[in-house]
Formats: C-alpha cells, sequence, structure tokens
C-alpha cells in the first residue's frame, strides 16, 4: 500500500486559510488521494478526494502536484469548528481499505 | 436513516465474553467495512463486504474475529473470548460500491470495553 506522510500538528488561526500538506511519493497511477477528519470521538468524516486534476467542493479543495507524490487540503475559512485530525489517504485496489496513518492534528485558534 | 448506524454506542463486557456489534450501512451500498480505533491512533482497516461476501479479511487481528452480512446489508462484528487489548472503538463504513472513485461514509463507532 502506498504510504502517506503528514506533519503531526498545525495551527491555524480563525478566519485564514488552512493548508494541510501531505506526501505520497509512492502513489501509484490509479490510485485516489482521499482526505478525511475526526473530530473527538465521532467517526471519521469524509472531506474530499481526487485522482490527479485538483478538485474544489463545499468543505474544501485538494491540490495535487503535478507529479502526484504530493497534495494539500485546503481549508479557505477555518472556523473554530474545523479543530480536528485530518488524514491523508492513499486508497488502493479494487474496493480495497482505507489505510489510515496518524494524521494532523488541526488546532484552529480565534 | 440517513447515515451509517452503530449498536450499541458502547459496550462493557468481561474479559472471556462473546460480543456482537451491529452496523447498519447506508441504504443501497454494496460495499460495507470494518474498523478499529485505539485511542490515539488512526482508524485500523479490519474486514471488507461486497454484498454478502467478504472481499477482503486481511485486517482481523486473529481467529477470534468475525463478520458476517448475510443479506448484503446488515453486518454484524463478532469477538470470541474477549481479551482486555480488544478494547477500542470499533467503526463501521459504507459506499455505494467498492470502486476506488466513491467514498466511504462512516458511523459514529461502538466503544468496546473490556474489562
Amino acid at each position: 500500500d502506498a504510504k502517506t506522510t503528514q506533519p503531526p500538528s498545525m495551527d491555524c488561526a480563525e478566519g485564514r486559510a488552512a493548508n494541510l500538506p501531505c506526501n505520497h511519493s509512492t502513489i501509484s497511477g490509479n490510485e485516489y488521494v482521499y482526505w478525511y477528519r475526526q473530530i473527538h470521538s465521532q467517526g471519521p468524516q469524509y472531506i474530499i478526494h481526487g485522482l490527479k486534476n485538483n478538485e474544489t467542493n463545499e468543505m474544501a479543495s485538494l491540490i495535487i502536484t503535478e507529479d502526484r507524490k504530493s497534495s494539500t487540503l485546503i481549508l479557505p475559512h477555518a472556523t473554530l469548528r474545523d479543530t480536528a485530525v485530518y488524514y491523508c489517504i492513499v486508497r488502493v485496489g479494487y474496493g480495497n481499505k482505507l489505510v489510515f496513518g496518524a494524521g494532523t492534528i488541526l488546532r484552529v485558534k480565534s | 436513516g440517513a447515515g451509517v448506524s452503530q449498536t450499541p454506542s458502547n459496550k462493557v463486557t468481561e474479559k472471556g465474553k462473546y460480543v456482537e456489534l451491529r452496523c447498519d450501512p447506508i441504504s443501497g451500498h454494496t460495499a460495507l467495512y470494518w474498523y478499529r480505533q485505539s485511542l490515539g491512533q488512526g482508524p485500523e482497516f479490519l474486514i471488507y463486504f461486497q454484498g454478502t461476501g467478504a472481499a477482503d479479511d486481511s485486517g482481523l487481528p486473529n481467529d477470534r474475529f468475525f463478520a458476517v452480512r448475510p443479506e448484503g446489508s446488515v453486518s454484524t462484528l463478532k469477538i470470541q473470548r474477549t481479551e482486555r487489548g480488544d478494547s477500542a472503538v470499533y467503526l463501521c463504513a459504507s459506499s455505494l460500491s467498492g470502486s476506488l472513485n466513491t467514498e466511504a461514509f462512516f458511523g459514529q463507532g461502538t466503544r468496546l470495553t473490556v474489562v
């Protein structure tokens, strides 16, 4: 399985953009990058996913480098409720598991 | 319901007992996943169902763990002879299909405590 590397923690000021990096240098051509987040005591929440093009939805934007070896999740206007653990995941194989790493603890501060 | 439902939300059992954890996926979702999460760690994959069959059970830690999905909807995770090390939050997720391009939605989990 492709592995991901994320910083263990980050801080962000409320109202500013939060940019969460992820390295996935061993990703293969058919593997998608997924982002989930987990707020304390809740199940993981889907945010966004992509293959090679940049993606945007109502929650966030996903920027994937041209060589696909890294990506950045952007929360355009972080709020206190965005404080959570953010997981960058490379999904491999047909229907296969999402392999979670340790994630990045994002702390949004007022 | 609108989301993945897991019952019970909390379960306390004695070491050596048998437990069953239930997952009701989103209606129409053919793929179902079980994970477990220990404190301070990311979720760890256990098993994946496509329809009624277990397509990947490589994450089950040993033969005390077993899961079924007899009608391709509700799934039950069964743990025999529970051990204190089995204490964790057990998460269930479902997705419309098993394709790589389909997001999975998680339930709130069952917190299992073995005393």
